[in-house]
């Protein structure tokens, strides 16, 4: 079955270091979102790639960081600079940047030990 | 600035008691507004898309509907399996083609 899998479904980072996040589609999608959830709020952008080799900052990208070296795959760094990490954290994928069906992953529910 | 605003924040209704969610918006242009169900620890589900005033769209319990200024998520006699949170998103050409989501709605039906 096509989809986007996100692992691990959840992370613990202990102060100063630094996670990855996975994120892998294989629907074909070109675009590609990171979303971080936090209760109360709404879904807020961290990082979107339109293509392989590119991406763009979202609302909130202080302290995160992210690759886009193939085209199914697109992690997601939350660095020691994130000084409030704990949060629900999302990735999706479009067909490309105008399509308008955004299918999500499961999430990494992620925590400060 | 654009705005999406949704209400109730939580709604709580009997098996069968049907029932609407609001979204509200003030965007400058309008690409698109969607539905997401989302369940308790998991991704959005894609629902809905709606892209210009009075348009409508059904899927067994669920109808959605979109105003200049609103969009309303409809509910016939809902069952305890419809209960989850209901995001509504947006896309305008000030968010750079971007999804901009609402806080959304809690749903919960009791049986």
């Amino acid at each position: 079955d096509g989809g986007i899998t996100q692992s691990p479904k959840y992370l613990f980072r202990k102060e100063g270091q630094n996670v990855t996040l996975s994120c892998e589609q294989n629907l074909n999608h070109d675009a590609m979102y990171w979303y971080r959830q936090d209760p109360g709020q709404g879904l807020r952008l961290i990082y979107y790639s339109q293509i392989v080799n590119d991406f763009q900052k979202g609302d909130i990208a202080e302290g995160y960081s992210v690759s886009r070296e193939k085209k199914e795959s697109f992690p997601l760094t939350v660095t020691s600079a994130q000084k409030n990490p704990t949060a629900f954290y999302l990735c999706a994928s479009t067909f490309d940047t105008t399509g308008n069906i955004q299918y999500f992953g499961a999430g990494t529910r992620l925590s400060v030990l | 600035e654009d705005q999406v605003t949704q209400s109730p924040e939580a709604l709580r209704l009997q098996e069968g008691e049907s029932s609407s969610l609001n979204c509200s918006y003030t965007v400058s242009g309008l690409r698109g507004l969607f539905w997401y169900r989302q369940d308790p620890g998991k991704g959005p589900e894609f629902l809905f898309t709606l892209y210009s005033a009075g348009e409508e769209k059904e899927k067994e319990r669920l109808k959605a509907t979109l105003t200049k200024k609103e969009s309303f998520l409809h509910i016939t006699a809902p069952k305890p399996e419809d209960s989850a949170t209901y995001l509504c998103a947006v896309r305008t050409p000030n968010t750079g083609n971007q999804f901009y989501f609402g806080t959304g709605t809690s749903l919960t039906v009791i049986p």
